[in-house]
């Protein structure tokens, strides 16, 4: 079945604890993108990525970082987590020249 | 850059009844794509229906269909006979032919609420 996956699905954890959240798609997309979501503010793209190795800010990338190291992984890392990143990320994919994504389940994230 | 406004935060309605939901979204862009997801309280994001700029034809899926005016740059979405399952969040969405990233933008989102 193609799909995306994040792990974990819930997360608490407190400031200043360094965490990652993963995401996994089995379809080889090339494009792979975190997103967060908070009330009134829609979903705002924080980093994406265009291909291994390739990566790049999106919207509001300030306190975390990517890798992209294999074409199905693009694991999130907060290295320094504060209450502000409280909120619901979102993992996506699509292929290159296609307008269609396909979102991961989501990971809600509380920081203490 | 472009915006996406979502001006009703919250609406009812009866189920069978129909609604519609209404976007703005400003841009320079000639073509791109418009879309409206429905995100249920499982969180997951669904798509419900997508406009190509280009095509001046509404798109329709079902019960949803949409009134895409491009030059007041609006995409209402109309659900009709709507059900109990309809209730959800739903967050249109625009991507540019040249977005970095394949990046999408949200609207903040309109909660509807089908009552029985």
């Amino acid at each position: 079945e193609a799909q995306v996956t994040q792990n974990p699905r819930y997360l608490i954890t407190v400031t200043g604890k360094k965490l990652t959240v993963t995401c996994s798609q089995n379809m080889n997309h090339e494009y792979m993108s975190w997103y967060r979501q908070d009330p009134g503010l829609g979903l705002r793209q924080i980093y994406y990525s265009m291909n291994v190795e390739v990566t790049d800010k999106g919207d509001v990338p300030e306190g975390y970082k990517v890798s992209r190291k294999e074409k199905r992984n693009f694991p999130l890392i907060l290295e320094s987590p504060s209450p502000n990143q409280t909120s619901l990320y979102f993992c996506a994919s699509s292929l290159w020249g296609e307008d269609t994504q396909y979102f991961g389940p989501g990971t809600r994230l509380t920081v203490l | 850059a472009q915006t996406v406004t979502q001006s009703q935060p919250e609406m009812s309605v009866q189920e069978a009844e129909t609604v519609t939901l209404s976007c703005t979204y400003d841009t320079s862009e000639n073509n791109y794509y418009l879309f409206w997801y429905k995100q249920p309280p499982s969180r997951q994001m669904i798509l419900v229906i997508r406009q190509e700029a280009y095509k001046q034809q509404n798109a329709t899926e079902n019960r949803f269909s949409v009134n895409f005016q491009k030059a007041a740059k609006s995409f209402s979405l109309k659900i009709s006979d709507s059900q109990l399952g309809d209730t959800a969040m739903y967050f249109c969405a625009f991507l540019g032919f040249k977005a970095a990233g394949n990046k999408l933008t949200f609207g903040g989102g309109t909660r509807v609420l089908v009552k029985p």
